[in-house]
């Protein structure tokens, strides 16, 4: 595979579920990103991950933890979530955390119940 | 904090027709990038501007950045149904390296 693939697609999960994202990047790249992205909204930033390190924690609430093992993986781990954390959920890649364009996931479209 | 206005918020045009998209910024641009999303989908990005007055051109989709750097179109000419989705303009945070903040996004219909 190429780009950016994000596992699951469609995800449903009730409020007192863990569950986890998954997110693979077959680029090179270095960098990789979370975002949230809710209807009506501009496309939020979660976490900014630099050669596996955590360089961006955007006043997440503590029930989403992300990890990134090595440079091709990026997890985020969901738990205790609210209905209003319904969203779908972005991952992307850049070559290094410097100015140049991020590649896009399909995203993971996430429903709380 | 630096943030990005797009204007129209949604679009139906002919198609044929051609049109325009506005991103507008509260300060000056040092990067700027124009992603295309299918709805439920991903960012699929399109173009990256950095100089003011640069254009860039890709099949029947251009872009522009203004002298000033604040602000950016992306015209696209004799419109397709393919080219319907949402356009989204992102902007480098210059107090923050690796971080983009996007525009609320414009949702292009292009009805045959």
């Amino acid at each position: 595979e190429t780009g950016v693939t994000q596992t699951p697609r469609h995800l449903v999960m009730g409020m007192t579920n863990k569950k986890s994202l998954k997110c693979e990047q077959h680029l090179g790249h270095n960098a990789m990103y979370w975002y949230k992205q809710s209807a009506k909204k501009p496309l939020e930033l979660m976490f900014v991950y630099s050669l596996e390190e955590r360089v961006e924690n955007n006043s997440v609430p503590s029930r989403f933890s992300p990890e990134c093992p090595n440079s091709s993986h990026l997890f985020l781990h969901l738990h205790t979530l609210q209905p209003e954390d319904s969203a779908l959920y972005l991952c992307a890649s850049s070559p290094r955390l410097v100015t140049y364009e991020q590649y896009f996931g399909p995203g993971t479209r996430l429903t709380v119940t | 904090s630096q943030e990005l206005e797009q204007s129209p918020q949604s679009l139906i045009v002919q198609e044929g027709k051609n049109l325009t998209i506005n991103c507008t910024s509260s300060k000056t641009l040092y990067g700027l990038y124009w992603y295309k999303q299918k709805y439920g989908e991903g960012l699929i990005f399109l173009m990256m501007l950095q100089k003011g007055g640069e254009e860039k051109s890709h099949e029947k989709i251009t872009a522009k950045l203004d002298e000033k750097k604040q602000q950016s179109s992306l015209h696209i000419t004799a419109s397709q149904p393919s080219h319907a989705g949402i356009y989204l303009c992102g902007a480098d945070d210059p107090s923050n390296t690796g971080k983009l903040i996007f525009g609320q996004g414009t949702t292009l219909q292009v009805k045959p």
